[in-house]
């Protein structure tokens, strides 16, 4: 079953340094996400992306993340200077089609950022 | 996206099945439910969605009130490995906000 892949798995870095997590969707795929879950709290909408354009985002997203579709496969977070708050697992998505009826989500495993 | 209303936790015992609510007394008429789940240390799994008439699939069933402010997400059988959070979400069908909301959920709990 074809699946969504984040490398890496988990990521330990220091406060201010610049952090890129990817994700591999699924390979025929149109429409990205990107997810946060701080320990213990609530899974949190960060930003979508389609036709090569961040589509919707967040009040948490600011100017320190990006979001960016490098070579047609990878689907790429940039965190530019890390803070403490940014410390929580952050899981990638992607859907075939947009709107309910088609929009069934499919999450990968995660990457854990442990910020220090 | 309209909120949802669903109890913090709940317990089953293995084998027999599962109700679990959500109200969502503000749906508006292009609004799916969605249901999700997220198993520990995992990602957020889909179940199963609808609009109006009842869904089954191989996971599970959804029930929708005649007047759809309320469903039940349907396990016929929960297994130990059905314990999860489970999330009732709504989305928009008319081109409204890309990202599903998700709330705190219930947390299933599977008895042997």
């Amino acid at each position: 079953e074809p699946e969504v892949t984040q490398t890496p798995s988990h990521q330990v870095t220091q406060m201010g340094q610049e952090v890129i997590l990817r994700c591999v969707p699924i390979s025929n795929h149109l429409y990205f996400y990107w997810y946060r879950q701080i320990l213990g709290q609530k899974v949190e909408f960060l930003v979508s992306f389609y036709n090569n354009e961040i589509s919707e985002k967040s009040e948490i997203f600011d100017d320190q993340f990006s979001v960016e579709r490098p070579d047609g496969s990878n689907f790429t977070l940039k965190i530019r200077s890390t803070k403490l708050e940014d410390s929580a697992m952050y899981f990638c998505a992607s859907s075939f089609a947009r709107g309910s009826g088609g929009g069934e989500l499919f999450f990968g495993e995660g990457s854990r950022l442990t910020v220090l | 996206d309209a909120k949802t209303t669903q109890p913090n936790s709940m317990e089953s015992n293995e084998e027999e099945p599962v109700h679990l609510p959500c109200n969502h007394s503000t749906i508006s008429g292009t609004d799916y439910i969605h249901w999700y789940r997220q198993l520990p240390s995992q990602g957020p799994e889909y179940v199963i969605h609808g609009l109006t008439s009842n869904v089954n699939n191989r996971m599970a069933s959804l029930a929708i009130a005649e007047d759809r402010k309320s469903s039940t997400l349907i396990l016929h059988r929960a297994t130990l490995r059905d314990a999860a959070v489970y999330y009732c979400i709504l989305r928009d069908a008319g081109g409204g906000a890309d990202g599903l909301t998700f709330g705190k959920g219930t947390h299933l709990i599977i008895q042997p």
